[in-house]
């Protein structure tokens, strides 16, 4: 079965100070990967998708990035942490086809303070 | 713009009393349509996905129903264990590069006390 972990669970970070945030998936291959987040414990909001190692897409332009080095690892980071990005990070995946897409399944998440 | 409404914002039942969440969108050519339920600190959990009008899905206490512009979640007698927020999401027509995007609702809190 596929399992998809994230770490750490939570985390105390200054403004101005980098982030590195990993997800890692079990269990599949070429997986699709996502960064959501998502504020006031409710709506997600996409960061970033991938569709294979190397291949990032935006969605939304911010001091954050993405990196997908391996085929089941997907990083977010910052150089410099910003208050409005503490929140709810979630990283899901789905399972890649070229022209049909089936849920994704999501994470335990991780807890950003930014102080 | 492409919109996914939930409503309502928060419910509270009493235990065993039937009601229905409701979900609805503005998404042109509607790939898939998914529910899911999250629980304080924990990532979201997938219950059902939706493709045509029409369709149904049950789980235990839970159905979900869908027509051409809204999507609904039955709860039938619900338990206190069934309290958590109820997120939907749609899902965008289907291209090779973009990795079949979905647009989430807001979510409906679900209370139910014994």
């Amino acid at each position: 079965s596929q399992t998809i972990h994230q770490w750490p669970a939570t985390l105390v970070q200054p403004v101005g100070s980098p982030l590195s945030l990993e997800c890692t998936v079990e269990g599949t291959s070429n997986p699709n990967l996502y960064w959501y987040r998502q504020a006031a414990g409710r709506g997600l909001q996409l960061l970033f998708y991938s569709v294979g190692i190397g291949q990032i897409s935006s969605e939304v332009p911010q001091n954050l990035s993405a990196s997908r080095p391996q085929d089941r690892q997907f990083i977010l980071s910052s150089k410099k942490l910003l208050l409005s990005d503490s929140g709810f990070y979630l990283c899901a995946w789905s399972v890649r086809g070229s022209f049909s897409y089936n849920e994704q399944f999501f994470g335990p998440g991780t807890r950003l303070t930014v102080l | 713009e492409d919109q996914v409404t939930q409503s309502p914002e928060a419910l509270r039942l009493q235990e065993g009393e039937s009601s229905s969440l409701n979900c609805s969108y503005t998404v042109s050519g509607l790939r898939g349509l998914f529910w899911y339920r999250q629980d304080p600190g924990k990532g979201p959990e997938f219950l059902f996905t939706l493709y045509s009008a029409g369709e149904e899905k049950e789980k235990e206490r839970l159905k979900a129903t869908l027509t051409k512009k809204e999507s609904f979640l039955h709860i039938t007698a619900p338990k206190p264990e069934d309290s958590a927020t109820y997120l939907c999401a749609v899902q965008f027509p289907p291209s090779y590069n973009q990795g079949g995007k979905l647009i989430f609702g807001q979510g409906t809190e679900l209370s139910v006390k014994p």
